[in-house]
């Protein structure tokens, strides 16, 4: 049973469009993820957050914001679709301790498709 | 769009084979290693892990071997089946860092 849940699964939506990808996790974790993988190819890290009121960019530039107004809550906004952000996303939580991950949890994904 | 990265290196192995993927780490600090399994269309799933005073670790059907010395992890699957199909990731732990490894799409022939 999935402890993170990302909505919707899969969407396809036209250039221009406003988006938001939504993460929520019930594990209380600190720190969340975004990351973006394109079929067959590498996890890049685009935007993480240390807790509510927290966000930072990641290792790969994005055009997307995020926002963390609750701890549980972690969603994911393209102002503006095109179809260079077309690709999956993908959400993660760990949890942190003294400087030390237990371990990550991901979410299943959303694929998105900008047509 | 155009994608971002490099593309995984394959794997190609017989169903009832064993089948071992290796993962090379950058940061000689890093003192905790995981491998993650992700199915097509599917997020990572945890599969083992091994802290850094470890040279070996042992899952059901899983292996993780752990080669300090020269930054080198491998997960070793026994008996393959097609469910086994999937790209696998390594992840190494720094202080407040997690860098996962490129991935290697492992495919099984039956």
């Amino acid at each position: 049973e999935a402890d993170i849940y990302q909505t919707p699964r899969y969407l396809v939506i036209g250039t221009g469009k406003k988006i938001t990808l939504e993460c929520s996790q019930t594990m209380g974790h600190d720190k969340m993820y975004w990351y973006q993988q394109d079929p067959g190819m590498e996890l890049h890290l685009i935007h993480y957050s240390y807790g509510v009121n927290s966000t930072e960019k990641g290792d790969l530039s994005s055009e997307s914001t995020v926002s963390r107004i609750r701890t549980e809550h972690f969603p994911l906004t393209l102002e503006s679709a095109r179809p260079s952000h077309t690709s999956q996303y993908l959400c993660a939580s760990s949890e942190w301790r003294g400087g030390t991950s237990y371990g990550y949890t991901f979410g299943s994904g959303t694929r998105l498709t900008v047509v | 769009g155009e994608s971002v990265g490099l593309h995984l290196p394959t794997l190609s192995v017989q169903e009832g084979d064993n089948s071992i993927i290796n993962c090379a780490y950058s940061n000689s600090a890093s003192d905790y290693f995981i491998w993650y399994k992700q199915e097509s269309g599917k997020g990572p799933q945890f599969i083992i892990d091994i802290r850094s005073n470890m040279d070996k670790r042992q899952g059901q059907r899983v292996t993780v071997l752990l080669n300090k010395t020269v930054k080198h992890l491998s997960l070793q699957i026994a008996a393959t089946q097609p469910g086994d199909s999937a790209v696998y990731f390594c992840a190494e732990r720094g202080y407040q860092k997690v860098t996962f490894g490129i991935g290697t799409k492992l495919q099984v022939i039956p």
